[in-house]
């Protein structure tokens, strides 16, 4: 089954606590893109990356790093988490301009 | 600039009725990229449709229908016999086939409530 995975789904942590969320895909698509979502402010786009070490900013990439080691996944990286990093985060994947298949969220609450 | 623009933040009707949601796009390239996903109060987005710019074709899946009409930049979807298992948040959105990023953008979403 075609699939866009994330762990952890749901996360509790503190401020100044490093933490990574994984994602990965079975689909061999080259695209792969976080998003995270806010009350009022939609979806935004933090990072992407066109195809494995290839990875660039989007519109929201302060507080976060991600690498892409592999085709298939695609880390997002906190190194000193802060309380307005709370937020539904989204990884997706597509070839490219295409549709773009989104993991099931990741609900991040930092304290 | 690309924008979408989803001007209904929030909707009730009764179950069986039909509903409409609009979408208004803005984009420069001729090439494009329409989508709508749901978001159920589960949280997951989940695709219901993509159409690209050359398409203006209308598209009926079941209950689901979607207007595309590049005259007016408009990508409406409507629900025919509105159930309650609908309630949840739509988006609609636009992705530019020249986009370096593969970025969708994505307006701010159309609450749906559906009353039994």
């Amino acid at each position: 089954e075609a699939q866009v995975t994330q762990n952890p789904r749901y996360l509790i942590t503190v401020t100044g606590k490093k933490l990574t969320v994984t994602c990965s895909q079975n689909m061999n698509h080259e695209y792969m893109s976080w998003y995270r979502q806010d009350p009022g402010l939609g979806l935004r786009q933090i990072y992407y990356s066109m195809n494995v070490e290839v990875t660039d900013k989007g519109d929201v990439p302060e507080g976060y790093k991600v690498s892409r080691k592999e085709k298939r996944n695609f880390p997002l990286i906190l190194e000193s988490p802060s309380p307005n990093q709370t937020s539904l985060y989204f990884c997706a994947s597509s070839w490219g301009g295409e549709t773009q298949y989104f993991g099931p969220g990741t609900r991040l609450l930092v304290l | 600039a690309q924008k979408v623009t989803q001007a209904q933040t929030e909707i009730s009707v009764v179950e069986k009725e039909d509903v409409t949601l609009d979408c208004v796009y803005e984009t420069r390239d001729t090439t494009y990229y329409l989508f709508w996903y749901k978001q159920p109060p589960s949280g997951e987005l989940v695709f219901l449709i993509r159409r690209n710019s050359f398409d203006e074709q209308n598209e009926i899946s079941g209950r689901y229908s979607w207007n595309f009409q590049k005259s007016t930049s408009s990508f409406n979807f409507t629900i025919t016999a509105s159930q309650v298992v609908d309630s949840a948040v739509y988006f609609c959105a636009l992705s530019e086939a020249m986009n370096r990023d593969d970025k969708i953008i994505f307006g701010k979403g159309t609450r749906l409530h559906i009353l039994p």
